[in-house]
């Protein structure tokens, strides 16, 4: 059984552009949620997909944008990035039907200049 | 509307004493909870979850929590703490809105130090 995996590890973009992060999800989950997690701060819900589709979003604005594939796999798509955009990026799947328990990948650090 | 609140930013404990991190929540369905541990530069890793069955639960590493429904609290405790569980906790509970478009909610995070 493989963990949730993310690329990239880091990276760095400046101001306007846009950035594409990726997330495997672990071997037979279904479900794949996204989180912001702010320097000190706790995660705060981006949005969920479940089967390719959304199924729940968060507060965040539309250049924040998502997709799930066929195996499950998933990318987090920020458009115009904003300084404020600096933060960790998580990725975690789950088995919706399940117990909730979401499986957490290590997450990728985005730095914007 | 679900919500969750961690009582202590920081707690600051020695070596071979007890651990407690306090977490309160507010939920109009029958929750569940959970809490997570995330070590420095790493991501976050579940310690245990309540999901309605026993309301003492067992995690890993030496950690339980227990469910208390009266006092809609879901504290962690550790009898003896270690070195290495010095890191961040948060605790979480489900939402269980309409639609079953479960998402979690996250506390704002309690900062475990662990001295020698």
């Amino acid at each position: 059984e493989t963990g949730v995996t993310q690329s990239p590890t880091h990276l760095i973009k400046t101001r306007g552009q846009q950035v594409t992060l990726r997330c495997s999800s672990q071997s037979g989950h279904n479900t794949v949620s996204w989180y912001q997690q702010a320097l000190g701060q706790g995660p705060q819900f981006i949005f969920q997909y479940y089967r390719e589709e959304e199924n729940g979003r968060g507060n965040f604005p539309p250049r924040f944008s998502g997709l799930q594939f066929p195996n499950y796999s998933s990318e987090l798509n920020v458009n115009a990035l904003e300084l404020d955009d600096s933060a960790l990026y998580l990725c975690a799947s789950s088995l919706k039907g399940s117990t909730d328990t979401q499986y957490f990948g290590p997450g990728t650090r985005l730095t914007v200049l | 509307a679900q919500s969750v609140t961690q009582l202590d930013s920081h707690v600051s404990v020695s070596e071979g004493t007890p651990v407690l991190l306090r977490c309160n929540y507010s939920s109009s369905y029958s929750p569940s909870l959970f809490w997570y541990v995330q070590h420095p530069n790493k991501g976050l890793q579940l310690l245990l979850k309540y999901t309605s069955a026993a309301t003492l639960v067992k995690g890993i590493n030496g950690f339980e929590a227990e469910f208390k429904k009266s006092e809609t609290s879901f504290h962690l405790t550790k009898p003896s703490a270690h070195m290495s569980d010095a890191a961040e906790y948060f605790c979480v509970v489900s939402d269980h809105n309409a639609g079953n478009n479960r998402k979690l909610i996250w506390g704002l995070g309690t900062s475990l130090a662990v001295n020698p």
